[in-house]
């Protein structure tokens, strides 16, 4: 049982090129998410997933587009990086309860730097 | 807007002291996350939070709906607890659908020395 793995862990680019973060849960969860995480600032939410083939903006997904494949894989692609784009993208998963609430698991991250 | 301050923002003191980090958030919540974020970068959920008190281990979390306040307590602290410790919480204004997801303070950074 992996729990939530992530791809690459570093990755550099330079401004214009494009690339896509991958994702994959073990977890049989409905919900999958991307943040990233820059110096200073909490975790933010760029997309979210509450199931297969369903997609909702979080707070700041501009410069992001994200696809969720099948119940396992939820991706980040970025089409054309820019340096504002540096940081760390996680990608989490839950299983929503009735009520409302969940815990979320955690894959290792991605550190990608735009040059 | 859903505005999670935590405090302190970097806490150091030394093994076996008892610990406290705080956060307050500004509107209604369905439940209430703290996580950890160790030095490698790996965030691990401690506690869910969406009334009263949770015990694990040398570890305590409170939280007061009605202040909208949550306290972390850590007891007969360790080096190895040092990480960063934060706060987040899950909107009611979420609980329907839509854009789901945490809100996140900026975390408490703990320094535990031997």
């Amino acid at each position: 049982n992996a729990g939530v793995t992530q791809t690459p862990k570093f990755q550099v680019l330079k401004t214009g090129q494009s690339m896509t973060l991958q994702c994959a849960q073990d977890m049989n969860h409905n919900s999958m998410y991307w943040y990233r995480q820059d110096p200073g600032m909490g975790l933010r939410l760029i997309y979210y997933s509450a199931s297969e083939g369903t997609t909702d903006k979080g707070e700041v997904p501009n410069g992001y587009n994200v696809s969720r494949l099948n119940k396992r894989e939820f991706s980040l692609r970025l089409e054309s990086a820019a340096p504002s784009q540096t940081s760390v993208y996680f990608c989490a998963s839950s299983s929503r309860t009735s009520g409302g609430t969940d815990t979320q698991y955690f894959g290792p991250g991605t550190r990608l730097t735009v040059l | 807007k859903n505005e999670v301050e935590q405090s302190p923002q970097n806490l150091t003191a030394q093994e076996g002291e008892f610990i406290t980090i705080n956060c307050s958030y500004s509107v209604g919540i369905s439940a209430l996350h703290w996580l950890q974020q160790h030095p490698g970068g790996g965030i691990v959920s401690l506690f869910m939070l969406s009334s009263g008190k949770k015990k694990h281990g040398r570890l305590i979390a409170t939280i007061n709906i009605q202040e909208k306040h949550s306290s972390l307590h850590i007891t007969a602290s360790h080096p190895r607890d040092s990480a960063v410790y934060i706060c987040a919480v899950r909107p009611l204004m979420y609980s329907g659908g839509g854009a789901d997801g945490l809100t996140f303070g900026k975390g408490t950074h703990l320094i535990i020395q031997p």
